[in-house]
């Protein structure tokens, strides 16, 4: 089946550290990647996307690769911010379906 | 503009109560969504539409109705409720059911 399996939270950083936020999936053909945001009160809002191997999705100075071989789509920060203060959902999607596969959400609470 | 839109954002109603959540987007997309955020933060799909026609309904109580009356809108109606549907309910939309969504910004069902 079609899944996606992302680091469990909460994640608390103190400003200007290095975020890691691991996710690895399971497709039964070739996915398009994504991470999405969702920022207090608010719905998910599209961070970064990658549609084949190899690939790097970047965006507000998040990336992750698109790693075919280890099936997984991980997020990284070099120095996160109070403002980068959310939940992180990382999520497949098929080119035969109209189906999304979300994980299940990775809060993140940076501090002062 | 607000491209995907739903309302109420807030809705308190009583056990066995009849209510409706309205959801319009204006990106004219051919794919239509209602999602279920649990407290949480999991994401669970619920319904998808594709030009009107139902193309995805997943295990949900069929006291859960939608209803599309045009490609731009999708609405869901929710008969006898109960405290179990308690969540957040958000909308979205895409281009093509492969293409990045595009989210409402929820509406928080309380049901007392």
């Amino acid at each position: 089946g079609n899944s996606v399996t992302q680091m469990e939270g909460p994640v608390t950083l103190s400003e200007e550290a290095f975020l890691t936020i691991n996710c690895t999936y399971t497709a039964t053909g070739y996915p398009s990647l994504f991470w999405y945001v969702q920022y207090p009160g608010e719905g998910l809002q599209l961070l970064l996307k990658a549609t084949k191997a190899d690939d790097k999705g970047s965006n507000k100075g998040f990336e992750a690769t698109y790693r075919k071989e280890t099936t997984s789509f991980h997020l990284e920060k070099g120095s996160v911010q109070v403002s980068d203060s959310a939940v992180y959902f990382c999520a497949l999607t098929l080119n035969t379906g109209n189906q999304f596969y979300f994980g299940t959400g990775t809060s993140l609470t940076v501090i002062p | 503009d607000t491209a995907v839109s739903q309302t109420p954002k807030y809705l308190v109603t009583q056990m066995g109560n009849d209510k409706s959540i309205k959801c319009e987007q204006n990106l004219g997309h051919d794919t239509m969504y209602w999602y279920k955020q649990d407290s949480k933060k999991f994401l669970k799909i619920m319904f998808s539409y594709n030009n009107k026609e139902l193309i995805i309904n997943e295990t949900v109580p069929n006291r859960f109705s939608p209803k599309s009356p045009d490609k731009a809108h999708l609405n869901l109606h929710i008969n006898s409720l109960e405290l179990g549907d308690s969540a957040v309910y958000f909308c979205a939309s895409s281009r093509d059911g492969n293409e990045k969504l595009f989210f409402g910004s929820g509406t928080q069902l309380s049901v007392l």
